[in-house]
Order: structure tokens, then sequence, then C-alpha cells
């Protein structure tokens, strides 16, 4: 069973940035085929997409984020990352890391329980 | 705003079917069939319901089904039940640029 589990700061102040790190367990991010996610709620709010990497280290991001974000990964920990520059209070948000089944059928299947972070001085 | 619409809400009453539409453009769910669909309790993480517009997950219970037509997904719920009331969301692939749009979301009430 995969599971996935996201850590970071809860609170970030306006123009820092924001990392997240999301841990992935009971599988092997090099194992390949599938696409490691992130994902981001705000408060009350729908689901945005914010971008997804493979194990190789090809990211895809949202393009009205992509300027800002980068996304990471180290298999050798099956850890991927996410970071989030220059951000505002626009981006607090609850963040969800989730496993994309991948060319073929782009779809989450396994998500992490998400974690709130709020941007706030 | 989102990507995909989707109505505000939807409600039926315990053993009635429900159908949640989620509309899209020539670009995403009107050329992919990779649309899936999503329930989201309150505080807890989306769970997937629906992927590759009608495949189920081992364990969804078959009272759910999804469907395209041209532009438009949708999934059905029948056989109502309490633990379905919750918020849907829908999703799909949008090609290389884009990659990935949701819906806005529909509150399912169970009356």
């Amino acid at each position: 069973q995969v599971q996935l589990q996201e850590s970071g700061p809860g609170l970030v102040k306006p123009s820092q940035t924001l990392s997240l790190t999301c841990t992935v367990s009971g599988g092997s991010i090099s194992s390949g085929g599938y696409y490691w996610s992130w994902i981001r709620q705000h408060p009350g709010k729908g689901l945005e997409w914010i971008g997804y990497i493979y194990y190789s280290g090809s990211a895809y991001c949202n393009p009205s984020l992509k300027s800002r974000l980068t996304i990471s990964v180290d298999t050798s920990k099956n850890q991927f990352s996410l970071k989030l520059s220059s951000v505002t209070a626009a981006d607090t948000a609850v963040y969800y890391c989730a496993r994309d089944r991948g060319p073929g059928s782009y779809s989450f299947d396994y998500w992490g329980q998400g974690t709130l972070v709020t941007v706030s001085s | 705003q989102s990507a995909l619409t989707q109505p505000r809400s939807v409600s039926g009453s315990p053993g009635q079917s429900v159908t949640i539409s989620c509309t899209g453009t020539s670009s995403d769910v009107g050329v992919y069939n990779y649309v899936s669909w999503y329930q989201q309790h309150p505080g807890k993480a989306p769970k997937v319901m629906i992927y590759d517009v009608s495949k189920r997950p081992s364990g969804v219970p078959d009272r759910f089904s999804g469907s395209k037509s041209g532009t438009t997904a949708s999934l059905t719920i029948s056989g109502l039940q309490a633990e379905d009331e919750a918020d849907y969301y829908c999703c799909s692939y949008a090609g290389s640029y884009t990659h990935v749009v949701f819906g806005g979301g529909t509150k399912l009430t169970v009356l």
C-alpha cells in the first residue's frame, strides 16, 4: 500500500519561499510509471494542480505558477519536493502530494493527508 | 474561475440517483479520455472514484459510474447513501502545456 506524507513549515512569511517535501512509502519512486504530484486547495475552495515530476527529474508545472515553482525529486530518500518563491497570502492553502498514474491515465490514485500552509507575517 | 465547470450543488434522497456534470472544452474533456472524479469529505484528502472517464478503482462501489459526451463528462451515483454526501471534483488531462485541470467542485447533499 503506497503512502504519501507531506512535511514542512506551516507558516511562511510573505515574499519568502514555501518549501514542502513528500515522503513516499510502500513503493519506490524509482520504479517509474508514475508522476509524483503537488495539488493545493485554498480554504473553502476547489483543487488546483501545481505540478508533477517523474523519477528521472522531468517536471511539468501549472503555467500560472511556473515562474515561481521548482519541483525536484530525491530517489535515494524516496522523496519529492516543492519550492514556491515570492509567496503572498494568495498562496495560503492545504498542499497535497499525490501519485498520478501517469501517461495513459492521468489520475491521482494515492494522496497524502495534506498540510496547511499559511502565508502571514 | 476553474477550467472545468461543475454545478455548485446537487441533492437527492437516499436511494435516488444523481448526476453531476463537468463541462470542459475541445482542449481537455472533448479530446482526451482522461477524465477522473474525486470524492472529498470535510477535512479529508480527495479519493479517486472514477478514472479514464468510466473506470472504477478497486473498492469503489458500482453505484458510481462515469461517462462522457463531447465536452461534458458526468458522474452518476445511484442508490444514494448518507455517506455519499461530500464534495465531488472532476479532473481532466489538458495536453502538454496545461497538463491537468480541475472543476470547481460540486457539493452533494443527501436529504
